[in-house]
């Protein structure tokens, strides 16, 4: 069975622009959750979507948003990009709430 | 705050050894925990997982305890082989959405030939 996939690996972008990146679950999973993982945070918690909805969002500026498809597919999107939003961002699926994320290898944004 | 914590961030071992990382967690309400092994430029891939309602669970050569009482975790590597050097990180969840999942900073394993 398939991992999970992000796409792109690795992006660069300049203060004030946005980006948005791409998630593939595993085939059977409808959950979805995304973190950002920086050297001085660890992994921080962004959003959770089950069947389409926001499940749980944690705390992180409204420039940071998401969306999940009917084929449990997701994005998430930063806008107005700074440079302390430079970090590996992460996306996992899991069958439920309480079984195990299954992490893909990011997406390391750079922002300059 | 609620915290979960490693109490050493690196660990370094020998070839064939055992390896033991520990992960103290502060939330009572946790109920169930995972241990992660983060290799470098790849994301955190799952190792084992445990209930509150156990003590103990094995997988291949790897073993995960839990005590309560002290809130605390561990994971034992039994014949720690060159491929298990990487960043271990505990979780500590309560339920209902991932979301409550509370990940620890981390122990950087390296083990040495």
């Amino acid at each position: 069975k398939a991992g999970v996939t992000q796409t792109p690996r690795y992006l660069i972008k300049t203060r004030g622009q946005q980006v948005t990146l791409s998630c593939s679950p595993i085939s059977g999973h409808r959950s979805v959750s995304w973190y950002q993982q920086t050297p001085g945070q660890g992994l921080q918690f962004l959003f959770e979507y089950f069947s389409e909805t926001q499940r749980n969002k944690g705390n992180f500026p409204g420039r940071f948003s998401g969306r999940q498809f009917s084929n449990s597919r997701s994005e998430m999107n930063v806008s107005t990009l700074e440079l302390g939003d430079s970090a590996l961002y992460l996306c996992a699926s899991s069958i439920g709430t309480d079984s195990p994320l299954h992490f893909g290898n990011g997406t390391r944004l750079t922002v300059t | 705050g609620e915290s979960v914590g490693l109490h050493l961030p690196t660990l370094s071992v020998q070839e064939g050894d055992n390896s033991i990382i520990n992960c103290a967690y502060s939330n009572s309400a946790s109920d169930y925990f995972i241990w992660y092994k983060q290799e470098s430029g790849k994301g955190p891939q799952f190792i084992i997982d445990i209930r509150s309602n156990m003590d103990k669970r094995q997988g291949q050569r790897v073993t995960v305890l839990l005590n309560k009482t002290v809130k605390h975790l561990s994971l034992q590597i039994a014949a720690t082989q060159p491929g298990d050097s990487a960043v271990y990180f505990c979780a500590e969840n309560k339920g209902g959405s991932q979301g409550n999942l509370i990940f620890g900073k981390g122990t950087k394993l390296s083990v040495k030939p």
